[in-house]
């Protein structure tokens, strides 16, 4: 199993840009969500998925971040348009949801910075 | 709401030495509670985890036990090694239905040689 895929790995970007990051979560997995691992905040939900339908988006911090999951095999996590404190590394992990919620699988993460 | 609170770091070890990273919990019920591990470069992965109080988890010489009276979850290593060096988070989770786990921020652990 190739695990969570995201990409890309690294990702600069100027400020106003728009940021698109992509995440494949394991097959078979149908829960999947979006974290952002910043020093100051430590890791913090944005959003997730059940079933690719939306269950919670409280975390998302304002209207300039949007998530997707069109099918159970791709999700993208898009800001428009960025800004620098939105540099931080964006984490996706999926899990089997009720079957087991405490096994998520985590990808390598994004590493995005914001100029 | 729920939260979790750890302990900051970093933690720096020498090798063999006793580790203790501290973490308390505040929860609406009995949560289930964990311990995962980031290595450096990687995203985190499940390291333990126990679903009732007086539960012990275990793995790789680490344990936490589930302690409801003082709400915690203390993750304790005996001898450290090398490589344990990584960022250790404390986790929980409401036991209902598919709920997202909320982590505490994380303690980064350094072991020396």
């Amino acid at each position: 199993d190739a695990g969570v895929i995201q990409s890309p790995r690294h990702e600069v970007t100027e400020m106003g840009q728009e940021v698109t990051l992509r995440c494949k979560p394991i097959s078979g997995h149908n829960s999947l969500f979006w974290y952002r691992q910043t020093m100051m905040r430590g890791l913090e939900l944005l959003i997730y998925f059940n079933n690719n339908v939306p269950i919670d988006d409280s975390g998302m911090p304002e209207d300039r971040f949007s998530a997707k999951m069109p099918n159970a095999s791709f999700s993208t996590l898009k800001i428009q348009p960025s800004e620098p404190r939105d540099s931080a590394v964006y984490f996706c992990a999926s899990s089997l949801g009720d079957r087991a919620p405490e096994k998520l699988f985590f990808g390598s993460g994004t590493q995005l910075s914001v100029l | 709401g729920n939260s979790v609170t750890q302990m900051e770091g970093p933690v720096t070890l020498s090798e063999e030495a006793f580790l203790t990273i501290n973490c308390t919990y505040t929860a609406t019920g009995y949560p289930s509670l964990f311990w995962y591990v980031q290595y450096p470069g990687e995203g985190l992965q499940l390291l333990l985890k126990a679903t009732k109080a007086d539960d012990k988890g275990s793995n790789k010489g680490f344990e936490a036990t589930y302690r409801k009276e003082t709400t915690s979850f203390h993750l304790e290593k005996g001898s450290v090694q090398v490589s344990d060096s990584a960022v250790y988070f404390c986790a929980l989770r409401r036991n209902s239905g598919n709920t997202p786990l909320v982590f505490g921020k994380g303690t980064r652990l350094s072991v020396i040689a």
